[in-house]
């Protein structure tokens, strides 16, 4: 079945350091790859999303390339602030109507 | 704005005491979802509606059930909530299912307390 493999965390950097969240995938086909985030206590928010192998999808600063020789989808940042401080999650539609998340990686961002 | 509103953000029941959460949306989507989130998990998806078809996961426990009177609102009702059900529960809406637009939106989700 699907799956989707996140490192794990936390990942703990300083304010304007360069961030890496690793994301690999297994799929049937080349399906939507997506990056939630969650920040404490709420719920999650789509962060950016690629359709296609080599889109890039981008927001807020953040990138991921949807790369398919490596199945993978890795999210970016190339200075975090503290306010970037969540659980991101990566995701993958499954079947009809569920989303396959990874475990979640947690991103500690000190001043 | 809000476009998935889930009332309340906090939640408090006890142990056995029947508990309904409640989830709207303005943004007119087909699909509907309930999601359980357990502390540093992935949510899990419990169930969802197209239109009026409900759609219930093999693997959801018979004590969660959901009704959706209209389009805009769904709600999640736990019969007899156990400690193990204390959770996060995240409620999702998407236009349509299995098409690369269909990007599900989540609410801020409900915090569940079992005492």
């Amino acid at each position: 079945g699907d799956s989707v493999t996140q490192m794990e965390g936390p990942v703990t950097l300083s304010e304007e350091a360069f961030l890496t969240i690793n994301c690999t995938y297994t799929a049937t086909g080349y399906p939507s790859l997506f990056w939630y985030v969650q920040y404490p206590g709420e719920g999650l928010q789509l962060l950016l999303k690629a359709t296609k192998a080599d889109d890039k999808g981008s927001n807020k600063g953040f990138e991921a390339t949807y790369r398919k020789e490596t199945t993978s989808f890795h999210l970016e940042k190339g200075s975090v602030q503290v306010s970037d401080s969540a659980v991101y999650f990566c995701a993958l539609p499954s079947g009809y109507s569920t989303l396959t998340f990874g475990k979640g990686t947690m991103l500690l961002v000190s001043p | 704005d809000a476009m998935v509103i889930q009332n309340p953000r906090y939640q408090v029941t006890q142990f056995g005491k029947p508990v309904t959460l409640s989830c709207s949306q303005t943004l007119n989507h087909n699909v509907m979802y309930w999601y359980q989130q357990k502390s540093s998990q992935a949510p899990k998806l419990l169930f969802h509606y197209y239109d009026k078809d409900f759609n219930n996961e093999a693997d959801t426990p018979d004590n969660f059930q959901s009704r959706r009177p209209n389009t805009s609102f769904c709600f999640l009702d736990i019969r007899s909530p156990g400690l193990g059900d204390a959770a996060m529960y995240l409620c999702a809406t998407s236009r349509g299912r299995g098409q690369p637009r269909d990007i599900q939106y989540f609410g801020a989700g409900t915090r569940l307390s079992v005492l």
